[in-house]
């Protein structure tokens, strides 16, 4: 099964733009990703899915233009443009292992701290 | 709109079982769209997927956590519920349960999550 590798925290200014990556291990380059955002003290919410073709599907609800994302190779990238307070967040991504009626599990991984500066 | 809400008791002690329901809201867990899994996270630490169940009954367990996950649904009541035996302090974290999808297995929405300490 894929291990999934976050960089703990990050950190950005109000206004500015922020990049989170997640990495796929060796070999599972076809996985798709999805990123969760937890802001402090409530559940997650889902905010899209990223394959090597960039979303799949559609956003979750409520979730603002401001963030996208793409894929190449092993990484998973979340990008949040113009970066508001309440975007001060863990985002966690997670992978499905199967698809479909065929979905064996589900594999997260650590999370990063998004510190609004 | 569906919501999810976590119930059960937040304290359980060392080598005892514990066990959790979600009743879902605003929506049947009888559809075809969907499985309801099991999430938690503990203190200060990433998300661990538990299992999921579909509503006729059939499970998902993640293999680590098989030996002592029970997951079961009642559609009657509209929830599905978790047991964990032979829990040690290393089971303490918040559980949440969500719905998932069966096209893309994202898991949306989530329920507030209920913290479970194993302490005696």
């Amino acid at each position: 099964q894929p291990v999934l590798t976050q960089p703990p925290s990050a950190s950005a200014s109000l206004g500015a733009s922020v990049t989170l990556t997640c990495t796929l291990s060796s070999g599972y380059s076809n996985y798709k990703v999805d990123w969760y955002q937890q802001r402090p003290g409530k559940g997650p919410r889902f905010v899209m899915r990223v394959g090597t073709g960039g979303i799949v599907g559609s956003k979750g609800d409520g979730i603002p233009d401001r963030f996208s994302v793409l894929g190449s190779g092993l990484n998973r990238y979340l990008t949040i443009k113009n970066i508001q307070e309440e975007d001060e967040s863990d985002y966690h991504c997670g992978a499905d292992h199967g698809s479909g009626s065929n979905f064996v599990f589900v594999v997260f991984g650590g999370g990063t701290k998004l510190t609004v500066l | 709109q569906l919501q999810l809400q976590e119930s059960g008791p937040g304290l359980v002690k060392p080598s005892e079982t514990l066990s959790l329901t979600c009743t879902v809201s605003g929506g049947s867990i009888s559809s075809s769209s969907y499985y309801w899994g099991w999430i938690r996270q503990p203190p200060g630490k990433g998300l661990e997927w538990i299992g999921s169940i579909y509503y006729s009954g059939s499970t998902y367990y993640n293999p680590s956590l098989k030996s002592r996950v029970t997951i079961s649904v009642d559609t009657s009541k509209n929830q599905f519920s978790l047991k964990l035996s032979s829990v040690t302090a290393a089971d303490t974290a918040v559980y949440y349960c969500a719905r998932q999808g069966r096209h893309y297995n994202w898991f949306d929405p989530w329920g507030q999550g209920t913290l479970v300490t194993v302490s005696s």
